[in-house]
């Protein structure tokens, strides 16, 4: 059965600094990977995923991910922080197996953007 | 064009009372996903469906929880005697087809059990 786990419930970064949020998965099958974004008092968007293309994902604004088979890990980068990032980012797993693709989220990071 | 859709967007109701809460997918998406999130918490798979099969509804708590989607597009989740732990976010999400599509969310129901 797939699991995510994603490593600090909170993440603090000056604005322009690196942004990393860390997620690691487990998988018995080649999974699809996903990181969602979630601002104050609204639903769940993407920001990017990997379905066995390139294992570096790029995403909306500015976003990308490097998929590690090896780490078994899916972190999200961003270069330069801007005060605008500051939100809760959610790693999600999904697998195929004989239920069809059943989607496990992680607890999820809340990213703080200090000025 | 039309989002997801969540109705109602909040509801509060007496310990032992009956709900249902309804999703309204995008137009023409296959699969529609059930979450229940905790403040603080990721989403917490529930069930869902293809078309109007439930495929897997190994997230369902425990018998009191079930979900419908008889024309493969509306559904709806039920939480029969309800109980204050049954309080939170229910999330409704819909993609195009399963697999390693976008799932577009809903606003969500809040949910509060008195």
């Amino acid at each position: 059965a797939q699991s995510v786990t994603q490593l600090g419930s909170h993440v603090s970064v000056s604005e322009g600094a690196l942004v990393l949020l860390r997620c690691n998965y487990s998988s018995s099958v080649p999974p699809y990977l996903f990181w969602y974004v979630q601002y104050p008092n609204q639903g769940l968007q993407l920001l990017l995923k990997y379905t066995s293309a390139a294992t570096l994902v790029k995403g909306i604004n500015g976003f990308e991910a490097e998929f590690k088979k090896s780490e078994t890990s899916f972190h999200l980068t961003k270069p330069s922080a801007h005060m605008s990032d500051a939100a809760e980012y959610f790693c999600a797993v999904s697998e195929g197996n004989t239920g069809g693709f059943k989607t496990i989220f992680g607890a999820g990071t809340r990213l703080f953007v200090k000025a | 064009g039309a989002g997801v859709s969540q109705s109602p967007r909040y509801k509060v109701t007496k310990r032992g009372q009956d709900v249902a809460l309804r999703c309204d997918p995008i137009s023409g998406h296959v699969s529609l996903y059930w979450y229940r999130q905790a403040l603080g918490q990721g989403p917490e798979f529930l069930t869902y469906f293809n078309y109007e099969a439930q495929q897997d509804k190994s997230g369902l708590p425990n018998d009191r929880f079930s979900a419908e989607r008889p024309e493969g597009s509306i559904s709806t989740l039920t939480i029969q005697r309800t109980e204050q732990r049954d309080s939170a976010m229910y999330r409704c999400a819909s993609s195009l087809v399963e697999g390693g599509y976008e799932q577009y969310f809903g606003p969500g129901t809040r949910l509060t059990v008195t």
